[in-house]
């Protein structure tokens, strides 16, 4: 059971801007621990999408950015395109568990 | 080119004993963090341990505590998962990941099944 909550899902159309939230609380992305986001399409191992909690890893489409605030964090995608449909998940560190944590992971349809 | 490559997944009965392997190559190994992750069939990304790049530190999840043990060998640039006591729960995808500020590198993956 993951304590880190993302939506389930979210949809947009092509060119649209899209944000994924991720909820934390006080022994995680509230404790001041930077937030990760990752990419992963079906059948294939997850792709670092930020780090940091708003830094691109070289080759990362600038439409990708991340922020955080208090016990949350988001990654927006600006300008939607249709290979930007996967599932993603935040991740974080949790002090009260001792080790890292990642979100239920968020779905992203393309309309 | 940097490359994780992990092996050692098979079908197991349930109590049984396994030991998953991660090969790296492309960089210094000695010097990186490196993780299991593992993902059950249609369910989301699960951290089960990290071991720092000297040993000296290492944290496994609660689900695992007492029946995984992580270890490398860097003179093999190896990475190891000791999993005993398996469980139907255990069956997962695992993947070695390379990190610890955001995970940067990952392998293909191997799968477990106990059944």
């Amino acid at each position: 059971q993951s304590v880190l909550t993302q939506p389930p899902s979210v949809s947009g159309a092509p060119g649209q801007r899209l944000t994924i939230s991720c909820t934390g609380s006080s022994s995680n992305i509230g404790a001041h621990y930077d937030v990760h986001w990752y990419q992963q399409f079906p059948g294939t191992a997850p792709k670092l999408l930020i780090y940091g909690n708003n830094n691109r890893p070289s080759g990362v489409p600038g439409r990708f950015s991340g922020s955080k605030s208090d016990t949350s964090a988001s990654l927006a995608i600006t300008g939607l395109q249709a290979e930007d449909e996967a599932i993603y998940y935040c991740q974080s560190y949790d002090n009260s568990l001792s080790g890292y944590v990642f979100g239920t992971g968020t779905k992203v349809t393309v309309l | 080119e940097v490359q994780l490559v992990e092996s050692g997944g098979v079908l197991m009965h349930p109590g049984g004993s396994l030991r998953l392997s991660c090969v790296a190559s492309g960089f210094t190994f000695s010097g990186k963090t490196l993780n299991w992750v593992r993902q059950a069939p249609g369910k989301g990304l699960e951290w089960v341990s990290s071991i720092s790049g000297s040993s000296t530190t290492i944290y496994i999840a609660d689900s695992v505590r007492g029946r995984f043990t992580v270890s490398r060998d860097n003179g093999k640039n190896s990475l190891y998962l000791q999993m005993n006591s398996l469980r139907v729960e255990d069956s997962a995808v695992y993947y070695c990941a390379r990190g610890d500020y955001g995970m940067d590198v990952w392998g293909q993956g191997t799968t477990v099944t106990v059944s």
